[in-house]
């Protein structure tokens, strides 16, 4: 069965400066790896997402991520950020091929100082 | 219009009584998927439905049962409330053949 770990609950960070929200999986097979961004009282929704190819993938809102599969790790990316990225970020793992079980990290709220 | 909704959005209600959380999707996804979300534990799948006769347990089914009504309605009973099922609940669909999930606002819900 496969796993996620996010090991940050909290990270503050002022706006306009870079941040990055780590993710590493456990899977001993080809996975799927997601990062879900949840806005105050919202629901969650899709950032960005790696099936396969080019490791580097982009997201909406200036958002990117990196698959290292020698170092089980998808972590999200952002050059700089605003005030309006505030939110709770999840990253999730499948398996691949066919339907799998999507897994979700524990979240990693995001907290921009004006 | 929302493409998948909720309702209600927010329910209190006494331990031992029975409610229905209901999702409603006009996205025309065969797959429609009941999780929980509590503090520190991110969402756990409580149940999912392939189509209108294929449902499945997930991680966390007991104390819970769903239906499916029909392609786009897809309802989550709890039986009998208690004080550990109070927490933010969303239903989520996705089509055939694709990973990405789509998620509801969410119902919050508090068992005294």
């Amino acid at each position: 069965a496969q796993s996620v770990t996010q090991l940050d609950s909290q990270v503050p960070v002022f706006e306009e400066a870079p941040v990055e929200l780590r993710c590493n999986y456990s899977s001993s097979v080809s996975v799927y790896l997601f990062w879900y961004v949840q806005y105050p009282n919202q629901g969650l929704q899709l950032l960005l997402k790696y099936l396969s190819g080019s490791t580097l993938v982009k997201g909406i809102n200036g958002f990117e991520a990196e698959f290292n599969k020698s170092q089980t790790s998808f972590h999200l990316r952002k050059p700089s950020v605003h005030i309006s990225d505030t939110a709770e970020y999840f990253c999730a793992v499948s398996l691949s091929g066919g339907y799998q079980k999507v897994t979700f990290g524990t979240g990693t709220k995001l907290q921009v100082i004006p | 219009d929302a493409d998948v909704t909720q309702t209600p959005r927010n329910r209190i209600t006494k331990t031992g009584k029975r409610i229905m959380l209901e999702c409603s999707q006009t996205k025309g996804h065969d797959r429609m998927y009941w999780y929980r979300q509590d503090p520190g534990l991110g969402l756990r799948l409580i149940y999912y439905s392939f189509d209108v006769k294929d449902i499945n347990k997930g991680e966390i089914s007991d104390g819970y049962s769903v239906s499916r009504q029909a392609q786009a309605k897809f309802s989550l009973s709890l039986e009998s409330a208690i004080p550990n099922q109070t927490a933010l609940y969303f239903c989520a669909t996705s089509p055939r053949g694709q990973e990405t999930q789509y998620f509801g606002p969410g119902t919050r819900l508090l068992v005294l």
